[in-house]
Protein backbone atom coordinates (compact mmCIF):
# COMPACT_ATOMS: atom_id res chain seq x y z
CA UNK A 1 0.00 0.00 0.00
CA UNK A 2 1.33 3.57 -0.54
CA UNK A 3 2.39 5.41 2.06
CA UNK A 4 1.36 9.74 2.36
CA UNK A 5 2.46 11.29 -0.40
CA UNK A 6 2.53 15.38 -0.07
CA UNK A 7 3.03 17.91 -3.09
CA UNK A 8 5.30 19.88 -3.49
CA UNK A 9 8.14 18.39 -1.35
CA UNK A 10 10.07 21.96 -1.85
CA UNK A 11 8.77 25.50 -2.36
CA UNK A 12 9.88 29.12 -1.79
CA UNK A 13 7.93 31.61 -1.63
CA UNK A 14 7.83 35.45 -1.07
CA UNK A 15 6.16 37.50 1.72
CA UNK A 16 2.63 38.26 1.16
CA UNK A 17 1.83 35.39 -1.49
CA UNK A 18 -0.04 32.75 -0.51
CA UNK A 19 0.62 28.85 -1.00
CA UNK A 20 -1.55 25.60 -1.54
CA UNK A 21 -0.13 22.41 -0.35
CA UNK A 22 -1.13 18.82 -0.96
CA UNK A 23 -1.89 15.66 1.18
CA UNK A 24 -2.98 12.56 -0.24
CA UNK A 25 -4.02 9.77 2.57
CA UNK A 26 -2.98 6.18 2.66
CA UNK A 27 -5.93 4.53 0.85
CA UNK A 28 -8.31 3.72 3.01
CA UNK A 29 -7.53 6.01 5.68
CA UNK A 30 -10.25 9.16 6.03
CA UNK A 31 -8.60 11.54 8.26
CA UNK A 32 -6.21 13.94 7.73
CA UNK A 33 -4.49 15.73 9.74
CA UNK A 34 -1.71 18.90 9.45
CA UNK A 35 1.52 19.86 11.55
CA UNK A 36 3.85 22.29 11.28
CA UNK A 37 7.26 21.38 12.39
CA UNK A 38 9.73 24.40 13.33
CA UNK A 39 13.10 23.69 15.18
CA UNK A 40 11.78 26.68 17.60
CA UNK A 41 8.42 25.21 18.46
CA UNK A 42 8.37 21.87 17.68
CA UNK A 43 5.47 19.95 15.90
CA UNK A 44 2.71 22.22 16.59
CA UNK A 45 -1.18 20.48 15.47
CA UNK A 46 -2.99 22.55 12.79
CA UNK A 47 -6.06 20.91 11.95
CA UNK A 48 -7.88 17.87 11.70
CA UNK A 49 -10.37 17.05 8.79
CA UNK A 50 -12.68 13.86 8.19
CA UNK A 51 -15.73 13.32 5.69
CA UNK A 52 -14.65 16.79 4.19
CA UNK A 53 -15.13 18.14 7.65
CA UNK A 54 -12.98 20.22 10.12
CA UNK A 55 -13.27 18.38 13.37
CA UNK A 56 -10.63 20.89 15.28
CA UNK A 57 -8.17 23.04 14.94
CA UNK A 58 -5.27 24.41 16.67
CA UNK A 59 -4.16 28.21 17.65
CA UNK A 60 -3.39 29.47 14.76
CA UNK A 61 -4.34 32.62 13.16
CA UNK A 62 -6.73 32.43 10.07
CA UNK A 63 -4.59 32.83 7.06
CA UNK A 64 -3.83 28.79 7.81
CA UNK A 65 -7.13 27.18 6.25
CA UNK A 66 -7.51 23.66 4.89
CA UNK A 67 -10.49 21.16 3.10
CA UNK A 68 -10.79 18.33 2.40
CA UNK A 69 -12.18 16.65 -0.69
CA UNK A 70 -14.96 13.19 -0.92
CA UNK A 71 -11.79 11.28 -1.94
CA UNK A 72 -10.24 12.27 1.28
CA UNK A 73 -6.93 13.67 -0.52
CA UNK A 74 -6.43 17.49 1.62
CA UNK A 75 -5.37 20.64 1.05
CA UNK A 76 -4.04 23.61 3.67
CA UNK A 77 -3.67 27.19 2.01
CA UNK A 78 -1.89 29.67 3.76
CA UNK A 79 -2.49 33.34 2.49
CA UNK A 80 -0.45 36.29 3.14
CA UNK A 81 3.07 34.74 3.72
CA UNK A 82 5.10 35.89 6.46
CA UNK A 83 8.90 35.11 7.21
CA UNK A 84 7.56 32.79 10.50
CA UNK A 85 5.70 31.10 8.14
CA UNK A 86 8.47 29.04 6.97
CA UNK A 87 8.13 25.36 8.19
CA UNK A 88 8.26 21.76 7.30
CA UNK A 89 4.34 20.85 6.92
CA UNK A 90 3.43 17.49 7.30
CA UNK A 91 0.12 15.89 7.01
CA UNK A 92 -0.90 12.55 8.76
CA UNK A 93 -3.53 10.03 7.98
CA UNK A 94 -5.47 7.86 9.66
CA UNK A 95 -7.98 5.40 9.51
CA UNK A 96 -11.45 7.49 11.23
CA UNK A 97 -13.93 6.93 13.68
CA UNK A 98 -15.87 3.77 13.79
CA UNK A 99 -12.30 1.51 13.27
CA UNK A 100 -10.62 1.73 16.71
CA UNK A 101 -7.62 2.66 15.59
CA UNK A 102 -6.24 5.93 16.00
CA UNK A 103 -2.63 5.43 14.20
CA UNK A 104 -1.39 8.37 12.60
CA UNK A 105 1.07 7.87 9.42
CA UNK A 106 3.22 10.75 8.45
CA UNK A 107 3.79 12.05 5.00
CA UNK A 108 7.28 13.07 4.17
CA UNK A 109 6.27 17.14 4.58
CA UNK A 110 6.69 20.32 2.67
CA UNK A 111 9.56 22.22 3.21
CA UNK A 112 7.96 26.25 3.03
CA UNK A 113 10.81 29.15 2.62
CA UNK A 114 9.59 31.99 2.70
CA UNK A 115 11.89 34.85 1.63
CA UNK B 1 -4.90 25.15 26.89
CA UNK B 2 -3.81 21.33 26.31
CA UNK B 3 -0.20 20.94 26.57
CA UNK B 4 2.26 18.13 26.34
CA UNK B 5 5.76 18.55 28.26
CA UNK B 6 8.51 16.01 27.46
CA UNK B 7 11.80 15.38 29.49
CA UNK B 8 14.43 15.51 29.33
CA UNK B 9 14.67 17.65 25.48
CA UNK B 10 18.52 15.66 25.62
CA UNK B 11 19.15 12.06 26.53
CA UNK B 12 22.68 10.86 26.13
CA UNK B 13 23.79 7.03 26.53
CA UNK B 14 26.17 4.38 26.39
CA UNK B 15 25.41 1.56 23.72
CA UNK B 16 23.45 -1.51 25.80
CA UNK B 17 22.09 0.95 28.81
CA UNK B 18 18.61 1.88 28.91
CA UNK B 19 16.84 5.57 28.11
CA UNK B 20 13.50 6.53 29.47
CA UNK B 21 11.50 9.67 28.09
CA UNK B 22 9.03 10.90 30.26
CA UNK B 23 5.85 13.01 29.26
CA UNK B 24 3.23 14.80 30.97
CA UNK B 25 -0.21 15.86 29.52
CA UNK B 26 -3.11 18.29 30.82
CA UNK B 27 -6.01 17.91 28.85
CA UNK B 28 -8.33 14.54 30.22
CA UNK B 29 -9.98 13.97 27.05
CA UNK B 30 -6.97 12.52 25.85
CA UNK B 31 -6.91 9.25 25.45
CA UNK B 32 -4.63 8.02 22.78
CA UNK B 33 -0.64 8.10 23.51
CA UNK B 34 1.39 7.47 20.70
CA UNK B 35 5.55 7.83 20.37
CA UNK B 36 7.15 8.71 17.32
CA UNK B 37 10.62 8.57 16.02
CA UNK B 38 12.56 11.14 13.79
CA UNK B 39 15.52 10.73 12.17
CA UNK B 40 17.66 13.81 10.65
CA UNK B 41 15.46 14.80 7.63
CA UNK B 42 12.99 11.82 7.80
CA UNK B 43 8.69 11.74 8.62
CA UNK B 44 8.29 10.94 12.21
CA UNK B 45 7.84 7.17 12.89
CA UNK B 46 4.89 5.70 14.80
CA UNK B 47 7.11 3.10 17.32
CA UNK B 48 4.33 2.10 19.86
CA UNK B 49 1.39 3.28 21.15
CA UNK B 50 -0.87 2.90 24.34
CA UNK B 51 -4.79 3.67 24.85
CA UNK B 52 -6.00 5.15 27.92
CA UNK B 53 -7.51 1.70 29.36
CA UNK B 54 -4.02 0.22 29.31
CA UNK B 55 -1.03 0.88 31.56
CA UNK B 56 2.26 -0.51 30.07
CA UNK B 57 2.86 -2.33 26.60
CA UNK B 58 5.75 -3.44 25.30
CA UNK B 59 7.28 -4.18 21.87
CA UNK B 60 10.71 -5.79 21.95
CA UNK B 61 13.15 -3.45 23.27
CA UNK B 62 10.68 -0.38 23.53
CA UNK B 63 7.98 -0.14 26.38
CA UNK B 64 5.64 2.86 27.33
CA UNK B 65 3.97 2.99 30.61
CA UNK B 66 1.11 5.27 31.33
CA UNK B 67 -0.40 6.33 35.05
CA UNK B 68 -3.50 8.24 33.95
CA UNK B 69 -4.49 9.68 37.07
CA UNK B 70 -1.11 11.44 37.31
CA UNK B 71 -1.62 12.23 33.64
CA UNK B 72 1.89 10.97 32.85
CA UNK B 73 3.37 8.64 30.59
CA UNK B 74 6.80 7.37 29.39
CA UNK B 75 8.72 5.50 26.86
CA UNK B 76 11.38 2.98 27.91
CA UNK B 77 14.25 1.73 25.70
CA UNK B 78 16.56 -1.43 27.03
CA UNK B 79 19.55 -2.40 25.27
CA UNK B 80 20.30 1.12 23.00
CA UNK B 81 22.12 0.45 20.30
CA UNK B 82 23.44 3.31 17.68
CA UNK B 83 20.51 3.18 15.49
CA UNK B 84 18.52 4.63 17.86
CA UNK B 85 19.84 7.39 18.15
CA UNK B 86 17.41 9.73 16.81
CA UNK B 87 14.66 12.98 18.02
CA UNK B 88 11.41 11.17 19.78
CA UNK B 89 8.39 12.49 20.23
CA UNK B 90 5.63 11.49 22.30
CA UNK B 91 1.83 13.06 21.65
CA UNK B 92 -1.53 12.84 23.33
CA UNK B 93 -4.70 12.28 21.48
CA UNK B 94 -7.90 13.34 22.10
CA UNK B 95 -11.00 15.13 20.41
CA UNK B 96 -9.53 14.66 17.21
CA UNK B 97 -6.82 16.70 18.27
CA UNK B 98 -3.01 15.35 18.72
CA UNK B 99 -0.99 17.45 20.82
CA UNK B 100 3.10 16.55 20.57
CA UNK B 101 5.89 16.98 23.08
CA UNK B 102 8.76 19.41 22.45
CA UNK B 103 10.28 16.19 22.03
CA UNK B 104 14.16 14.78 23.30
CA UNK B 105 17.22 14.17 21.46
CA UNK B 106 18.71 10.65 22.09
CA UNK B 107 22.63 9.92 21.37
CA UNK B 108 23.07 6.18 21.55
CA UNK B 109 27.68 6.50 21.74
CA UNK B 110 28.95 2.91 20.83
Amino acid sequence: KAGVTQTPRYLIKTRGQQVTLSCSPISGHRSVSWYQQTPGQGLQFLFEYFSETQRNKGNFPGRFSGRQFSNSRSEMNVSTLELGDSALYLCASSLGPGTESYEQYFGPGTRLTVT
Amino acid sequence: GENVEQHPSTLSVQEGDSAVIKCTYSDSASNYFPWYKQELGKRPQLIIDIRSNVGEKKDQRIAVTLNKTAKHFSLHITETQPEDSAVYFCAGTGGFKTIFGAGTRLFVKA
